[in-house]
């Protein structure tokens, strides 16, 4: 089952440009992760945020939570060309034999210079 | 530090042919494992994942099956390849409890023809 589902599907900026993704989720969470996929490559996990946080920063990104409106949203600053990639949201799926993460269908963000 | 492997990288198999994927976690112990598929643009669906030796939970009932011989291997199987097989094979794992994080390996590209 999908958990998260991501917005826009796709992004088109320009280098230097910010750029903002968005993350709706269904059902009660205690984290919520932000993942990175480069064209053909593995997933790279970019940063956690807790239930109990509203927002948090490392580098160039900015994540926040609104549990009440059961969403998040990623925004990277003054972006770059590296930055083109798909980008992904993930909550915790805990089940008796364990926890996984579903992910969402991702963001594809395309950074020209 | 930790790895982890995945081979082979890419794969083209005829339907009716038999399949293997191996995932091996190098520099940690007792990880959980996980086996993803993700089709072509489409988010990533949660297929196996694993929390010890010979203890495998499927997420999607389907033509694939999954074992863990080892506490570090995970291998992806299947008896007989579908077209609908094709698809972008993850695996990932987690450092048992004491987060939610999960590192991906770098995948393997599996065309069924």
């Amino acid at each position: 089952s999908q958990q998260g589902e991501e917005d826009p599907q796709a992004l088109s900026i320009q280098e230097g440009e910010n750029a903002t993704m968005n993350c709706s989720y269904k059902t009660s969470i205690n984290n919520l992760q932000w993942y990175r996929q480069n064209s053909g490559r593995g997933l790279v996990h970019l940063i956690l945020i807790r239930s109990n946080e509203r927002e948090k920063h490392s580098g160039r990104l900015r994540v926040t939570l609104d549990t009440s409106k059961k969403s998040s949203s990623l925004l990277i600053t003054a972006s770059r060309a590296a930055d083109t990639a798909s980008y992904f949201c993930a909550t915790p799926y805990f089940n008796q034999a364990g926890t996984a993460l579903i992910f969402g269908k991702g963001t594809t963000l395309s950074v020209s210079s | 530090s930790q790895t982890i492997h995945q081979w082979p990288a890419t794969l083209v198999q005829p339907v009716g042919s038999p399949l293997s994927l191996e995932c091996t976690v190098e520099g940690t112990s007792n990880p959980n494992l996980y086996w993803y598929r993700q089709a072509a643009g489409r988010g990533l669906q949660l297929l196996f994942y694993s929390v010890g030796i010979g203890q495998i939970s499927s997420e999607v009932p389907q033509n694939l099956s999954a074992s863990r011989p080892q506490d570090r291997q995970f291998i992806l199987s299947s008896k007989k390849l579908l077209l609908s097989d094709s698809g972008f094979y993850l695996c990932a794992w987690r450092a048992g409890t004491s987060t939610d994080t999960q590192y991906f390996g770098p995948g393997t590209r599996l065309t069924v023809l």
